[in-house]
């Protein structure tokens, strides 16, 4: 299994450029995260999934947008790129469950710099 | 205040010494996570704890409820353990964890 893996690995963007992150699980997780991560701080939650087709705001959700039309899949759309959304995005799954079973798996990150 | 604290921030410690980070929260929580970044920016759960202690090799994960504290231990530290330790609280109510920022450890030989 690869787990969970993220397409691109790295992206630059000039300010106004559109792209989308892709997120691709193969453990048949129900739930899906989307994460950036800023120096000093901790991991903050962007979007998330508990199913295919169903979405919901995180903590930082503006600017940002996704969708999960394949359970295995979970986009991360940027619309109009800002140079405070260079980061490094991480993508998440997990199972459904009681909180104490559910680890969540993440993938290997991708570093976005918008110019 | 942050609802999760993690202490120290940095540690720089020689090969072979007891290691604790520690990690205090404000909320209820259902279970606590500790998770270890590498250095290339992967990141690996190691621990979920919802009471007392678990061990996995060197490294072993404490938790006091009532305290609201949480302590990751590394013996016989080595300089692969070097990278980002990371606390996160799964509050009683939602699907979302609260992340700590992180302790960052290094280990010189």
């Amino acid at each position: 299994n690869a787990g969970v893996t993220q397409t691109p690995k790295f992206r630059v963007l000039k300010t106004g450029q559109s792209m989308t992150l892709l997120c691709a699980q193969d453990m048949n997780h129900e739930y899906m995260y989307w994460y950036r991560q800023d120096p000093g701080m901790g991991l903050r939650l962007i979007h998330y999934s508990v199913g295919e087709g169903t979405t919901a705001k995180g903590e930082v959700p503006d600017g940002y947008n996704v969708s999960r039309l394949k359970k295995q899949n979970f986009l991360l759309g940027l619309e109009s790129a800002a140079p405070s959304q260079t980061s490094v995005y991480f993508c998440a799954s997990s199972r459904p469950g009681l909180a104490i079973r559910e680890t969540q798996y993440f993938g290997p990150g991708t570093r976005l710099l918008v110019l | 205040k942050n609802e999760v604290e993690q202490s120290p921030q940095n540690l720089t410690a020689q090969e072979g010494e007891f290691i604790t980070i520690n990690c205090s929260y404000s909320v209820g929580i259902s279970a606590l996570h500790w998770l270890q970044q590498h250095p290339g920016g992967g990141i690996v759960s190691l621990f979920m704890l919802s009471s007392g202690k678990k061990k996995h090799g060197r490294l072993i994960a404490t938790i006091n409820i009532q305290e609201k504290h949480s302590s990751l231990h590394i013996t016989a530290s080595h300089p692969r353990d070097s990278a980002v330790y990371i606390c996160a609280v799964r509050r009683d109510s939602n699907y979302q964890l609260i992340w700590g920022a992180g302790t960052k450890l290094i280990i010189k030989p």
